[in-house]
């Protein structure tokens, strides 16, 4: 089981990223996939997930309005789009599988991370 | 800053038992079971507890976790120079609708 994301991204202020995720070893529609994002030295911080199933998502408040998570299953792929960029974005960002059993979730495994640098 | 709480660090000597706390409320960890990642300096986070006391089978079973109440500990018996990492808990928070982390506490090895 794999997930490899996409490489390093430097964007301007205001702009916007989309980092994709592809998934191999398992059956893609089956497990949903969160991102988690961690600025520098920072811890993590979650932003939200979407089942590759159904397409449908659910964001952290924070992030809503300004983050889109799609997928196309054709590829196994997910995709994270994060607008309206500020210096405070820069991080690494991570994708990562949900697992469950009964009422228990957790993620397993994650991709490398991709760098996204917002600078001027 | 994090909903659930940490210790920023935690530091031990070779063959020392090390114990990290978890902190939170009755609408995460209270709740809902708590996941432990260890991350090393340059990578993803990788799982090392889930579902509080949980080992997936590539986990020594140095690492142990627990949880009572609103809190969790996750426990590294015979501390080696190699469990140097960061180490964050997890919950799913029913108030916030979404997954929390902890601030982190690095571990060093004296």
């Amino acid at each position: 089981v794999l997930l490899v994301q996409s490489g390093a991204e430097v964007k301007k202020p205001g702009a916007s990223v989309k980092v994709s995720c592809r998934a191999s070893g398992y059956t893609f529609t089956d497990y949903s996939i969160h991102w988690v994002r961690q600025a520098p030295g920072q811890g993590l911080e979650w932003m939200g997930w979407i089942n590759p199933n159904s397409g449908g998502t659910n964001y952290a408040q924070k992030f809503q309005g300004r983050v889109t998570m799609t997928r196309d299953t054709s590829i196994s792929t997910t995709y994270m789009e994060l607008s309206r960029l500020t210096s405070g974005d820069t991080a690494v960002y991570y994708c990562a599988r949900e697992l469950t059993l009964t009422t228990s979730r957790w993620f397993d495994p994650w991709g490398q991370g991709t760098l996204v640098t917002v600078s001027s | 800053q994090s909903v659930l709480t940490q210790p920023p660090s935690a530091s031990g000597t070779p063959g020392q038992r090390l114990t990290i706390s978890c902190s939170g409320s009755s609408s995460n960890i209270g709740t809902n079971t708590v996941n432990w990642y260890r991350q090393l300096p340059g990578t993803a986070p990788k799982l090392l507890i889930y579902s509080n006391n949980q080992r997936p089978s590539w986990v020594p079973d140095r690492f142990s976790g627990s949880k009572s109440g609103t809190s969790a500990s996750l426990a590294i018996s015979g501390l080696q120079s190699e469990d140097e990492a960061d180490y964050y808990c997890a919950a799913w928070d029913d108030s916030l609708n979404g997954f929390v982390f902890g601030n982190g506490a690095k571990v060093t090895v004296l």
